[in-house]
């Protein structure tokens, strides 16, 4: 079966853009999860759905960034007017239910903000 | 600030002996805890878990160990072999949320 994807997989774009990153979690996965992961630094919980809606967003760090999943599978992940600070991994996880379990983990998508 | 922490940034094992990553946690609510392998360039893959209602859980190579009172777990790999060089990332969570708290990492080195 097919794992976790993410496009694209390196995105380079210049301050002040707005970018999207997709997520096609596991098939049958209601559980979705966004990280960012900083050069040196374990992954950061951004954002969590449940199915179509977001059951916690607080790890999202400010109101350029947000996050979709219309239709309880692919999610896309928004960031507004880039900054610098923004370049980092962007890694999406899927789980079955969402309740402490295993996450999965896709290869991530590199943000480079020139 | 960090609610999980790996200490060790790095180590180095020699084939066939036995690894020891080490991870501490501050949050006593954690109760559920992973841990996760990260070839560059790729995505973290899941290794092994442990709930708290267990001090021990084995799958393999692989032995994961939990100490509750200390906030402390460590993942023991024996043998080591070359192909389980990689970074470890230990990660937990609680059990009013969902999201995992992620430890820096540590860069396991096997040589032959």
């Amino acid at each position: 079966g097919a794992g976790v994807s993410q496009t694209p997989s390196n995105k380079v774009t210049e301050k002040g853009k707005y970018v999207e990153l997709r997520c096609d979690p596991i098939s049958g996965h209601t559980a979705l999860y966004w990280y960012r992961q900083s050069l040196g630094q374990g992954p950061e919980f951004l954002i969590y759905f449940q199915g179509t809606g977001a059951a916690d967003d607080s790890g999202l760090p400010n109101d350029r960034f947000f996050a979709v999943r219309p239709e309880g599978s692919v999610s896309t992940l928004k960031i507004q007017r880039t900054e610098r600070g923004d370049s980092a991994v962007y890694l999406c996880a899927s789980g079955l239910t969402g309740n402490e379990e295993t996450q999965y983990f896709g290869p991530g998508t590199r943000l480079l903000v020139l | 600030d960090q609610q999980v922490k790996q200490n060790s940034p790095s180590l180095s094992v020699q084939e066939g002996r036995i690894s020891i990553l080490n991870c501490d946690y501050t949050n006593s609510m954690f109760d559920y805890f992973l841990w996760y392998k990260k070839y560059p360039a790729e995505g973290p893959t899941f290794l092994i878990s442990i709930s708290s209602i267990k001090d021990k859980n084995e799958d393999g190579r692989f032995t994961v160990f939990l100490n509750k009172s200390a906030k402390h777990l460590s993942l023991h790999i024996v043998p080591s072999q070359p192909g389980d060089s990689a970074v470890y990332f230990c990660a937990a969570s609680a059990n009013s949320g969902y999201a995992l708290n992620f430890g820096k990492g540590t860069s396991l080195l096997v040589t032959p």
